[in-house]
């Protein structure tokens, strides 16, 4: 079973502070992503990163970063955490080999920022 | 460009009815796929189905079946005999070919299911 985990399932925040978002997949996949979801907006993508140390540009990724160091894992940055940015953050990954179009989610992390 | 539209944005039904979720795309590419995930209320988004866009059969799976047209451009949804179980929001998805893309979402349907 493919696992993605994330580091938290609930995090609140101050305005101002540097958040870090961790996301872990155990199945060697190349493609990370990440995204957020708000309501009537549905999911919609912030940043992906296709192999280590490589990354782009999503549909929203104003006031994010991401890093990856390592094929694993994947960390979204919040480097000055607005409310604005109150959501839930999904991580997903994918394969580049066999059934390579599926995305496999992690539970989310419901972030609040006050 | 790409967009996904479900335009049911919730629906409620009682247990045992037939309930089917709409969802319409929007691509030029010849070659694509279409998902459907269900995201129930501890919110984590659990994989369905994945539809290749060069194959256009129906498919069954228990309660669940999908019924893709090309020619409407639609990816319908339907889940026979609801149970309460089956409430959640589902989303339908569209992706290009080209590897590590995203996907596109639907804002979603939330389906309410009561006994």
């Amino acid at each position: 079973d493919v696992k993605v985990t994330q580091s938290s399932r609930y995090l609140v925040k101050r305005t101002g502070e540097k958040v870090f978002l961790e996301c872990v997949q155990d199945m060697d996949h190349e493609n990370m992503f990440w995204y957020r979801q708000d309501p009537g907006l549905g999911l919609r993508l912030i940043y992906f990163s296709y192999d280590v140390k490589m990354k782009e540009k999503g549909d929203i990724p104003e006031g994010y970063s991401v890093s990856r160091e390592k094929k694993e894992r994947f960390s979204l940055i919040l480097e000055s955490a607005s409310t604005n940015q109150t959501s839930m953050y999904l991580c997903a990954s994918s394969s580049d080999s066999g059934d390579r179009e599926t995305q496999y989610f992690g539970p989310g992390t419901r972030l609040l920022v006050l | 460009a790409q967009k996904v539209t479900q335009a049911q944005t919730e629906i409620s039904v009682v247990e045992k009815e037939d309930v089917t979720l709409d969802c319409v795309y929007e691509t030029r590419d010849t070659t694509y796929y279409l998902f459907w995930y269900k995201q129930p209320p501890s919110g984590e988004l659990v994989f369905l189905i994945r539809r290749n866009s060069f194959d256009e059969q129906n498919e069954i799976s228990g309660r669940y079946s999908w019924n893709f047209q090309k020619s409407t451009s639609s990816f319908n949804f339907t889940i026979t005999a609801s149970q309460v179980v089956d409430s959640a929001v589902y989303f339908c998805a569209l992706k290009r070919a080209q590897a590590g893309t995203a996907l596109i979402f639907g804002k979603g349907t939330t389906l309410s299911v009561s006994s």
